[in-house]
């Protein structure tokens, strides 16, 4: 079983609509989340961290369930500039973490 | 503020040379990791420095990687000899730690394909 487990996608949605990813980790011991946003051969890019008592930035919100061990990623009001991969990232605690990525869902926003 | 640093952006080398990757961290980062992502993988670790120092080297695939960071500065990631398995992107990526966990800034990674 992998570490981090993402939704295989991939997804294409419409403009405007609401889209979720859902990843789940392996490792109890993580610590920190985050949510990495890459488009087509660049590099990956920070989208947004993962807080226990879930946080939202604009139309992006992010969910953790320390429990079951799961993130959530929501998309509202889709644009065509969010075709991207998203990527799932988990880091151990402590100093030494290192991050173990998920495959990554594909997000594909048509007019 | 400049971001994380790789070179070169591309490498086409043929099986058996050696190739030397290079990447400058976020000035101030002590904290740097490679990882890379072959072809229809997720992106996978290689290692982490802290300063000069290899903290966590458990995902060097094999004795033909050598990573370095002399200086605790810019770190090199050399490859020898290259097998056709090593093709991929190379990603770098520097963070400042310890506390509190904080995310990585990647650089653009260094495209290399052996032949």
């Amino acid at each position: 079983r992998k570490e981090v487990e993402q939704d295989p996608g991939p997804f294409n949605v419409p403009e405007g609509a609401t889209v979720a990813f859902n990843c789940t980790y392996s490792n109890s011991a993580s610590q920190s989340f985050f949510w990495y946003r890459q488009d087509c051969r660049k590099e990956p890019k920070l989208l947004m961290s993962v807080y226990s008592s879930g946080n939202e930035d604009g139309r992006f919100t992010a969910q953790l369930n320390r429990a079951s061990q799961y993130i959530s990623l929501l998309i509202r009001d889709s644009k065509l500039s969010d075709s991207a991969t998203y990527l799932c990232v988990v880091k151990l605690r402590g100093l030494m973490g290192k991050s173990t990525f998920g495959d990554g869902t594909t997000l594909t926003v048509k007019p | 503020e400049a971001g994380v640093t790789q070179f070169p952006s591309h490498s086409v080398i043929e099986k058996g040379q050696t190739v030397t990757l290079r990447c400058d961290p976020i000035s101030g980062h002590d904290n740097l990791y490679w990882y890379r992502r072959v072809m229809g993988k997720e992106i996978k670790f290689l290692l982490h420095f802290v300063k000069e120092s290899k903290q966590d080297e458990s995902g060097m695939p094999n004795n033909r990687f050598l990573a370095e960071r002399t200086g605790g500065t810019y770190s090199t990631l050399k490859v020898q000899p290259a097998e056709l398995e090593d093709s991929g992107v190379y990603f770098c990526a520097s963070s400042q730690e310890p506390y509190p966990p904080s995310p990585l800034h990647f650089g653009n990674g260094t495209r290399l394909t052996v032949t």
